[in-house]
């Protein structure tokens, strides 16, 4: 089954707007989270992570929430440009041991 | 770009041929792993190693065998048990298993 589920799989917005990403995760005892860029061709390159210890975390135009209660976690990227048109994934520790990712979304950022 | 290569970049592989594909990180890192990547599909775990001499099975280990004799060295052999091994295939290394994963630049196994 799904141990993390993310959404959208695409998301298509202007520049200048605002990209939101979602996930949610089954394992309660899951306490890190990080997000991973990937552009076409490349290998994925973390751009933010976050534990469960903290709630927010900010980095310049790119934040991560998480709530544990609901067992859910986002990605928020303001003032979008061109060059955020990649594919995002979210992924979260299963059983302690390795990191789980959802499927992917796919964002475009069009001009 | 640096501290964890595979090798080769592209890899072609006949039908019931097993293929051995190399990854090798300098990051004196403890945790590698290797993953699957289809299109729609995310990144699926293969196997992962904690420590030198000792790997696990992830969630799609079937048709996949890997060793572990070196800390630098996780190599994955593709076997002909693997119905459908097409695919991306990228390896990782990590202090440990809660941190950050540090990415290979990937292999790309096309079976003709």
């Amino acid at each position: 089954g799904e141990n993390v589920e993310q959404h959208p799989s695409t998301l298509s917005v202007q520049e200048g707007d605002s990209a939101v990403i979602k996930c949610t995760y089954s394992d309660s005892a899951s306490n890190y989270f990080p997000w991973y860029k990937q552009e076409l061709g490349k290998r994925p390159q973390l751009i933010i992570d976050i534990r469960s210890n903290v709630g927010e975390k900010k980095d310049q135009r790119i934040a991560v929430t998480l709530n544990k209660t609901a067992k859910h976690f986002s990605l928020h990227i303001t003032e979008t440009q061109p060059e955020d048109s990649a594919v995002y994934f979210c992924a979260a520790i299963i059983s302690g041991y390795a990191l789980n990712f959802g499927k992917g979304t796919s964002l475009l950022v069009t001009p | 770009d640096g501290g964890i290569t595979q090798s080769p970049k592209y890899l072609f592989r006949k039908e019931g041929q097993n293929v051995t594909l190399s990854c090798e990180q300098n990051l004196n890192h403890d945790a590698m792993y290797w993953y699957r990547q289809d299109p729609g599909q995310g990144l699926r775990l293969i196997y992962y190693s904690q420590i030198v001499n000792d790997f696990q099975k992830g969630d799609i280990a079937e048709g996949y065998s890997v060793s572990r004799e070196k800390k630098e060295s996780f190599p994955l052999t593709v076997t002909s048990a693997q119905k459908n091994p097409t695919a991306f295939y990228l390896c990782a290394s990590s202090p440990d298993e809660r941190n950050e994963q540090f990415f290979g630049p990937g292999t790309r196994l096309t079976v003709l």
